[in-house]
């Protein structure tokens, strides 16, 4: 059964800093891996969607990498600002007939001024 | 305005009431899940449709029931069953098999 760890479960880091959130599955048999933002109440909003082929992905001051041979990805957050405070959440299609994402706990940023 | 629309936000049950919350969807996407959060936990799938008139159960269904009449709506009803309904209700869809999911703003479901 897939499982996905997020680590650290919390983040601090002063404004501006540069960033990077891990997270790692056990099966490497995946179809693809998408990263989202929550903030506090609110629903998931989609950041990037990595297929399997894929190595990274880019979206303004968002980098997302996968490297399925040793079941890792990161986010990478440039020039972080307090606007970016949230949890952010992994998770993984592992496809073959499983019509679910298994998702992490994810890693709560908060980016001080 | 495309999207998806969970409603209501807030949601209070009393002890043996069934409850329903809604999720509507205009992005014309084929698929619609139910997910549950609690804190401190993953997010947990507890029904799926790919197609109208079809739904699966997920990892943890007791307690619930949905339905897919039309391919805009998935509403999850909760019922008297559920032991410990008390969580954030996520909805989301996509278009299918392998491909980026999007998730409503959740309903928060609390037992009084």
């Amino acid at each position: 059964k897939q499982e996905v760890t997020q680590i650290p479960a919390a983040l601090s880091v002063p404004e501006g800093e540069n960033l990077v959130l891990n997270c790692s599955f056990t099966d490497s048999a995946i179809y693809n891996l998408q990263w989202f933002r929550q903030d506090p109440g609110k629903g998931l909003t989609s950041l990037l969607l990595i297929q399997s082929s894929q190595r990274e992905q880019t979206s303004g001051r968002l980098n997302a990498s996968l490297d399925k041979s040793s079941g890792r990805s990161t986010l990478y957050i440039a020039a972080s600002q307090p606007g970016d405070s949230a949890t952010y959440l992994c998770a993984v299609d592992s496809g073959a007939g499983s019509y679910q994402l298994t998702f992490g706990k994810g890693t709560k940023l908060s980016v001080i001024p | 305005d495309g999207g998806i629309t969970q409603s209501p936000k807030y949601l209070f049950r009393k002890e043996g009431q069934n409850v329903t919350l809604s999720c509507e969807q205009n992005l014309n996407h084929d698929a619609m899940y139910w997910y549950r959060q609690d804190p401190g936990q993953g997010l947990r799938l507890i029904y799926y449709s790919q197609i109208v008139n079809d739904f699966q159960k997920g990892d943890i269904a007791e307690g619930y029931s949905v339905s897919r009449e039309k391919k805009e709506s998935f509403p999850l009803t909760v019922t008297s069953a559920q032991k410990n309904p008390t969580a954030f209700y996520l909805c989301a869809t996509d278009l299918g098999f392998d491909t980026e999911a999007f998730f409503g703003q959740g309903t928060r479901l609390t037992v009084v």
